[in-house]
């Protein structure tokens, strides 16, 4: 069973920054997975941030970026603002098995 | 672009449900599409997918051989047949567009709670 792990919950400052991960049992992250990002507050649908390892949709603010670092993929979000307190997810498409798999998600809290 | 579920609900185990996904303000048959849940306690997951014309189309394990997905192009929507449901397939279901770019869901609906107890 493919798992994807994220870290359960970060906090940080706002101005500060902060790096979130998505890590794969089956082995390092690679642009071959696609890694995704999405925003989610509660009561909303998620919102997608990033596509592509660290490709970003027009309405991605700025201070989001992702890359691959270290096998995981990365989320990182530089000068946090109070509105990005929100859980984020990653995804991760599996081509050869033809299915997406969904991290558990981070909770970021914004002191 | 603009994606509206419905046909949430509540249902007894063992019973089924059909999900409608209706969309609006883009070319729905050159988009593949997706459903995806969400539980409290599981976070999301992907459920299903379907290609445009409809020819293609994958499953999760968790859900192969009870869920049916559908779609119909002249009428811009997209369909979930939920048969053999269980207390597990309680979430919330959003359908989602797939992205021309990257495998990923550019854009989601706001979602349809289904419900299954006795």
């Amino acid at each position: 069973q493919t798992v994807v792990t994220q870290e359960p919950s970060l906090a940080v400052s706002p101005g500060g920054t902060v790096t979130l991960t998505c890590a794969s049992n089956t082995g390092a992250v690679t642009s071959d997975y696609y890694p995704n990002w999405f925003q989610q507050k509660p009561g909303q649908a998620p919102r997608a941030l990033i596509y592509s390892s660290s490709n970003k949709h027009s309405w991605t603010p700025a201070r989001f970026s992702g890359s691959l670092l270290g096998g995981k993929a990365a989320l990182t979000l530089s000068g946090v603002q109070p509105e990005d307190e929100a859980e984020y997810y990653c995804l991760l498409y599996f081509r050869d098995a033809q299915l997406w798999v969904f991290g558990g998600g981070t909770k970021l809290t914004v002191l | 672009v603009h994606l509206v579920e419905s046909g949430g609900g509540l249902v007894r185990p063992g019973g089924s449900l059909r999900l409608s996904c209706s969309a609006s303000e883009f070319t729905f048959s050159n988009y593949e599409m997706s459903w995806v849940r969400q539980t409290p306690g599981k976070g999301l997951e992907w459920v299903s997918y379907i290609s445009g014309p409809g020819s293609v189309i994958h499953y999760a394990d968790s859900v192969q051989g009870r869920f049916t997905i559908s779609r119909d192009n002249a009428k811009n929507s997209m369909y979930l047949l939920m048969n053999s449901l269980t207390a597990e397939d309680t979430a919330v279901y959003f359908c989602a567009r797939v992205s021309h770019e990257g495998a990923t869901f550019d854009y989601w609906g706001q979602g349809t709670q289904v419900t299954v107890s006795s």
